[in-house]
Parts: C-alpha cells; sequence; structure tokens
C-alpha cells in the first residue's frame, strides 16, 4: 500500500464549478499537509499547507485535513480554465534527522472547460 | 522572492555519460532534495540533505548520488547514465515544516 494515495483522474469540469480533490494517507505520524499545483512542463508550486487537522482557506482555495480518518481535501470554488493542472497533496512528517522530507501522492489532473 | 534554481531545462547525454545536475536555492534553507518524476509514478525522492555535507537515501537512490559542499547549492550525479533514468528531475529546497519549494525541472534524456 502506497503511503499517499490520489486518484489521477483526469477530472473535468466546466468554469465556474466547485472542485474537491482528495488524498488518503496511511502513516499517522505525518503532521503538515501540503498542497501543490504543477502546470505541464514545469515545477510544482506549494499553493497552501495546514497543521494537524482543521481547515485553511485562501481566496478560492480551502483545504481541510481529518487526522482520524486520514483524509485530506482540497476545494477550489469558482474554477477557472487558469486552475487547471495537476494537483499534487504531499504530507510531511519532522523529526529529527528526518530532514522533513515530503511524500507525494501521484497527483489529480485537472481540467476547467469553458 | 524565494528562488529554486536549476541548471538547464533540457539535457541529452548518452548512455555511460556521467551526468552532473545542478541545483541553487537562494532562500537560507536547511533541507534540500531531488525528485525524478515519471508518469504515473509521481514523485519519487532520490536523495536529500538536511545541512552541507550530510546526505539520506531517498526511496530510489540505486545510480545516483549528491554533493552538498555548500548549503546552497545540492548537485545530483549521474555515475554512469542509462536509459531508464530519462526523466523530470526536480531540486527543492525547505525550512521546517513549510513546504518545499521546487526548481522549474531538468527534463533528462538519455539515448
Amino acid at each position: 500500500q502506497k503511503e499517499v494515495e490520489q486518484d489521477p483522474g483526469p477530472l473535468s469540469v466546466p468554469e465556474g464549478a466547485i472542485v474537491s480533490l482528495n488524498c488518503t494517507y496511511s502513516n499517522s505520524a505525518f503532521q503538515y499537509f501540503m498542497w501543490y499545483r504543477q502546470y505541464s512542463r514545469k515545477g510544482p508550486e506549494l499553493l497552501m499547507y495546514t497543521y494537524s487537522s482543521g481547515n485553511k482557506e485562501d481566496g478560492r482555495f480551502t483545504a481541510q485535513v481529518d487526522k482520524s480518518s486520514k483524509y485530506i481535501s482540497l476545494f477550489i470554488r469558482d474554477s477557472q480554465p487558469s486552475d487547471s493542472a495537476t494537483y499534487l497533496c504531499a504530507p510531511l512528517e519532522t523529526g529529527a534527522g528526518g530532514g522533513n522530507k515530503l511524500t507525494f501522492g501521484t497527483g489529480t489532473q485537472l481540467k476547467v472547460e469553458l | 522572492d524565494v528562488k529554486v534554481t536549476q541548471s538547464s531545462r533540457y539535457l541529452v547525454k548518452r548512455t555511460g555519460e556521467k551526468v552532473f545536475l545542478e541545483c541553487v536555492q537562494d532562500m537560507d534553507h536547511e533541507n534540500m532534495f531531488w525528485y525524478r518524476q515519471d508518469p504515473g509514478l509521481g514523485l519519487r525522492l532520490i536523495y536529500f540533505s538536511y545541512d552541507v555535507k550530510m546526505k539520506e537515501k531517498g526511496d530510489i537512490p540505486e545510480g545516483y548520488s549528491v554533493s552538498r559542499e555548500k548549503k546552497e547549492r545540492f548537485s545530483l550525479i549521474l555515475e554512469s547514465a542509462s536509459t531508464n533514468q530519462t526523466s523530470m528531475y526536480l531540486c527543492a529546497s525547505s525550512l521546517g515544516g513549510q513546504g518545499a519549494f521546487f526548481g522549474q525541472g531538468t527534463r533528462l534524456t538519455v539515448v
């Protein structure tokens, strides 16, 4: 079983839709939860991160973590064609000697259509 | 603004060549990483470093080595390039638990 599972998609939605992207993970030691956006042929870009369980909102984006069920979500409101990209979840375990290394899901490809 | 710079966007090398991929960050970050990204496999960690002259193996270190002589620079070395090392290579740096920042990637083709 992979440490982080993410549906690869592709997910196609109309402009203006609410998008829900999800990940599950198995390592209960993960403490920080990152979301990255990656456009084609570019490096991943840090979108937002949360610490432990709860919600965090940034503009049209909301990240949600439920540590009890090991479930991570990213919601995009009023989706735009410019949101078309691959979204990667990346939980993080901190600790001595751990180097704060991220574990990535395979990413979900999102396409927002006009 | 945060900046991670990889020396090349595209590289073509021959089988058996020694290949150096360079990465520089200007944020005084302690942690630096090398990943490779392949379709269907996502990002896989090759090596990481949490201090100068320190290195740790990631999930797929075979065929690779790294060097970190200065805090801002982390190099990935392919000792003898092979066709199965054709991939997108991504360097990243981070400070504590605040997420990693990535370079633009180097698309390496080994022929």
